[in-house]
């Protein structure tokens, strides 16, 4: 399966500190792709990075990508209360023509 | 979401009863999709449709058949519905399968009993 593993499974940090998460994933890709659940919402796409790009910025998310580790990592600066949620990535394969293939996620709490 | 509800929010079943589950767009993205959330698994496919009457299986389809006879709706029925099928159930909308982005339902729980 090409299924991604988040590493950690659960964070909890202070309010201001920088959350990271990771993720691997076992074949080539197109693209991948964080996504965020609140409890008990749907999953909100946070941001994309293609696999000619090796980091992208979007407000307080940072991004990498490592296509020769096979892995990637979701940098959330200066962390708020609510940032409090699980976050997945996902991602497709070299073709970019199959459906999106969701990791676990990594739950993260932020303590005010 | 805006652009995409799933019905019925909650439902609560007995064991070999047919169940369905809807899914209404107003986006007219051509791919839809059905995704079953549980602890320790995340989110795994179940099947996804890339048109009307166009679909194609998960990697957990067994159990599961769909439909889609129009670009808005996409219908998941469990034809005897058992315990290992109680989860949240998302539908998922693309205009291009696999990029940019998809946007999600806000999930349908359902308690087999």
């Amino acid at each position: 399966s090409q299924q991604g593993e988040e590493d950690p499974q659960a964070l909890s940090i202070q309010e201001g500190e920088n959350a990271t998460m990771n993720c691997s994933y076992k074949t080539s890709i197109n693209n991948l792709q964080w996504y965020r659940q609140n409890s008990g919402r749907g999953l909100v796409h946070l941001i994309l990075i293609r696999s000619n790009e090796r980091e992208k910025h979007s407000g307080r998310l940072r991004v990498t990508l490592d296509t020769s580790k096979k892995s990637s990592s979701l940098l959330i600066t200066a962390s708020r209360a609510a940032d409090t949620a699980s976050y997945f990535c996902a991602t497709d394969d070299r073709s970019g023509n199959t459906p999106l293939v969701f990791g676990k996620g990594t739950r993260l709490s932020v303590i005010a | 979401d805006a652009g995409i509800t799933q019905s019925p929010r909650h439902k609560v079943t007995e064991t070999g009863t047919p169940v369905t589950l809807r899914c209404h767009q107003t986006e007219n993205h051509r791919y839809m999709y059905w995704y079953r959330q549980d602890p320790g698994h995340g989110l795994r496919l179940i099947h996804y449709s890339y048109g009307v009457k166009d679909t194609d299986k998960g990697e957990v389809s067994d159990g599961y058949s769909v439909s889609r006879s129009k670009t808005e709706d996409f219908l998941l029925t469990l034809e005897s519905a058992t315990s290992s099928q109680t989860s949240v159930y998302f539908c998922a909308i693309s205009a291009v399968v696999g990029t940019p982005r998809y946007t999600f339902g806000s999930g349908t729980r359902l308690t087999v009993v």
